[in-house]
This record gives structure tokens, C-alpha cells and sequence, in this order.
């Protein structure tokens, strides 16, 4: 069984542009979530996934975006990058019991 | 709007002792909660839940105990291992909706 695996680790980019970050469920989970984690914060949620389709939001713009494909694998979009974007991304799959298992996320920086 | 907080930043225990952290939440409507552990340069790893139909869970080393009245939990770790030593976090899920909202965490030192 493979756990939560996130894709790329790290990354750089400038302000203005977009980046995609990449999830793998958990083998037999069908619901991912996104969470932007600040240097000494919490996760905050982003948005979940259940089947393909959005399945609740938190406080981030649409400029937040997302989808989860037939393997349930995920991906979060971010479009028009700003200096406060830069943060840990973490992905979390949850399947019929309602815990969450991460992944070791993905830092990015925005310059 | 932190709804879900950890007052203490840190905390340090002798190895064998006791290590209790706290957790407050504001929002009525949580009703299942959980303890997560982050070493450096991982994701957070599920430790231990409670349902609000209880006031205590264990698992092992692990205790988490929950007061509704106080809005409050707490986690128990005994005795204290130096492998421990981590960054802890809460989590609440409201029953009417599948968002985990997190506090700010608790550095854990474990002192051998």
C-alpha cells in the first residue's frame, strides 16, 4: 500500500505566474483536501475532493483552483502568484473513515 | 477567525514524564477531533481521534482527553520518549462539513 506522495517538493517561481502541484491518494482513498500551511501556522484548508468534484472550499480566491482525476489522484493550480502564496502545500486522502493521511507537501517560494 | 488554538509554542519534558498538550476551540459545531505529529521536512502523521460522544481515547502511550463544556482537549503522552520529540497539531471537523480546521501547533522537546 503507497501512502499520500506529492510532486515537485520544491519550487520556485516569480510573481505573476502559475504553478501546478501534484497528488497521489493513498491506495483505495477516494477524497483529497489541499492545505496551505505558513511558516508557524496550521494548515489552512484550501478545498477537498470527492470523486472528481469539489466537495467544500475555505477562505482562499478563485485564483485557487483544483481537480481530482479517476484514480483520484489531485491537482491544485494557482494562477497570478503573489509574495504571500509562498508556504508548505500539503495534500491529505481520506477514504470511508474520516482521517486525513499527508503527504510531505510541497514548498514554494514566490519572488 | 482562529477557531482552533494552541497557547503554548513549546513545550520540554524529562524522558519518562508526562507530556500534556492543550487545545481550545471556539466553534460548538466540532464534533470530531485529532491529534497529528510533524517531524521536520514530513507531512503531518494521524496519532490519535476522539468522537465529542466521548471523554477519552487511548492508544498505547497516547491519551486524548475531551471537555465539551470547556471546549477543551488535551493529549497525554506517557511516559515521554526522545523520539517524541515533534511539532503537534489539533484538528476539529465540524458534523456539517468535511473541513479540518487546525491550530498553530506545539513544538515538543523531549530531553533524554
Amino acid at each position: 500500500e503507497t501512502g499520500v506522495t506529492q510532486s515537485p517538493t520544491h519550487l520556485i517561481k516569480t510573481r505573476g505566474q502559475q504553478v501546478t502541484l501534484r497528488c497521489s491518494s493513498q491506495s483505495g482513498h477516494n477524497t483529497v483536501s489541499w492545505y496551505q500551511q505558513a511558516l508557524g501556522q496550521g494548515p489552512q484548508f484550501i478545498f477537498q475532493y470527492y470523486r472528481e468534484e469539489e466537495n467544500g472550499r475555505g477562505n482562499f480566491p478563485p485564483r485557487f483552483s483544483g481537480l481530482q482525476f479517476p484514480n483520484y489522484s489531485s491537482e491544485l493550480n494557482v494562477n497570478a502568484l503573489e509574495l504571500d502564496d509562498s508556504a508548505l502545500y500539503l495534500c491529505a486522502s481520506s477514504g470511508w473513515a474520516n482521517i486525513q493521511y499527508f503527504g510531505a507537501g510541497t514548498r514554494l517560494s514566490v519572488l | 477567525d482562529q477557531q482552533v488554538k494552541q497557547n503554548s509554542p513549546s513545550l520540554s519534558v524529562q524522558e519518562g514524564r508526562i507530556s500534556i498538550l492543550n487545545c481550545d476551540y471556539t466553534n460548538s459545531m466540532f464534533d470530531y477531533f485529532l491529534w497529528y505529529k510533524k517531524y521536520p521536512a514530513e507531512g503531518p502523521t494521524f496519532l490519535i481521534s476522539i468522537s465529542s460522544i466521548k471523554d477519552k481515547n487511548e492508544d498505547g502511550r497516547f491519551t486524548v482527553f475531551l471537555n465539551k463544556s470547556a471546549k477543551h482537549l488535551s493529549l497525554h503522552i506517557v511516559p515521554s520518549q526522545p523520539g517524541d520529540s515533534a511539532v503537534y497539531f489539533c484538528a476539529a471537523n465540524p458534523n456539517t462539513g468535511n473541513q479540518f480546521y487546525f491550530g498553530t501547533g506545539t513544538s515538543l522537546t523531549v530531553i533524554p
